[in-house]
């Protein structure tokens, strides 16, 4: 059966970093792109970026670049986003999603959980 | 950034009856439009793809047309599973994908 299974829920203050992840399972890791999905509180989604995990090629939407991080483990199957520095408007919950299809035309098609992060002091 | 406007915000429709939802793109998304489904508490799900395609286990009540920039989705005979909130996806602009902001398709 093909699984994202992502970390558990994060409460942190303004300024800690933090690094989430996102286990596949049930398919072939590598060869599929993993994304990131932002939705804050009562709000739409929003999508981060995404990363190969066979040769680490990882792309971010602009509204995100610089923000975070992706990254991806692929001897564990798992991925990673994280934070160097959180802010309160990082408070979301964060979904990876596996994406098929070919680099620049890629569709999220199974999806993790979601990852529930608070950020206040 | 391509910018995606849905419409109604909110749709009230009875079980049975039919539900057509819109989305808007602000340029051309070709076929790269896809519709997912979200409950509360929950990950979205994929519907459709590629405008018109069901993804895997999806009931037939459930399609999708258009072209170019106007999409939509249309419920034939709702369920009361149906009712949640839905959003459309374009997945044309590489890496600056997008979604709408969502309908949410309520009991009447």
């Amino acid at each position: 059966e093909l699984q994202l299974v992502q970390s558990g829920v994060e409460v942190k203050k303004p300024g800690e970093s933090l690094r989430i992840s996102c286990k596949g399972s049930g398919y072939d890791f590598t060869n599929y792109w993993i994304g990131w999905v932002r939705q804050m509180p009562g709000k739409g989604l929003e999508w981060v970026g995404i990363i190969y995990p066979g040769d680490s090629d990882t792309r971010y939407s602009p509204s995100f670049q610089g923000q975070v991080t992706i990254s991806a483990d692929k001897s564990i199957s798992t991925a990673y986003l994280q934070w160097s520095s959180l802010k309160a408007s990082d408070t979301a919950t964060y979904y990876c999603a596996r994406h098929v299809g070919m680099r620049g035309v890629v569709l999220a098609d199974y999806w993790g959980q979601g990852t529930l992060i608070t950020v206040s002091s | 950034e391509i910018v995606l406007t849905q419409s109604p915000a909110t749709l009230s429709v009875s079980p049975g009856d039919r539900a057509t939802l819109s989305c808007r793109a602000s340029q051309s998304v070709g076929g790269n439009l896809a519709w997912y489904q979200q409950k509360p508490g929950q990950a979205p799900r994929l519907l459709i793809y590629g405008v018109s395609s069901r993804a895997t286990g999806i009931p037939a009540r459930f399609s999708g047309s258009g072209s170019g920039t106007a999409f939509t989705l249309t419920i034939s005979s709702l369920q009361s599973e149906d009712f949640a909130v839905y959003f459309c996806h374009q997945y044309d602009n590489w890496p600056q994908y997008t979604f709408g902001q969502g309908t949410k398709l309520e009991i009447k």
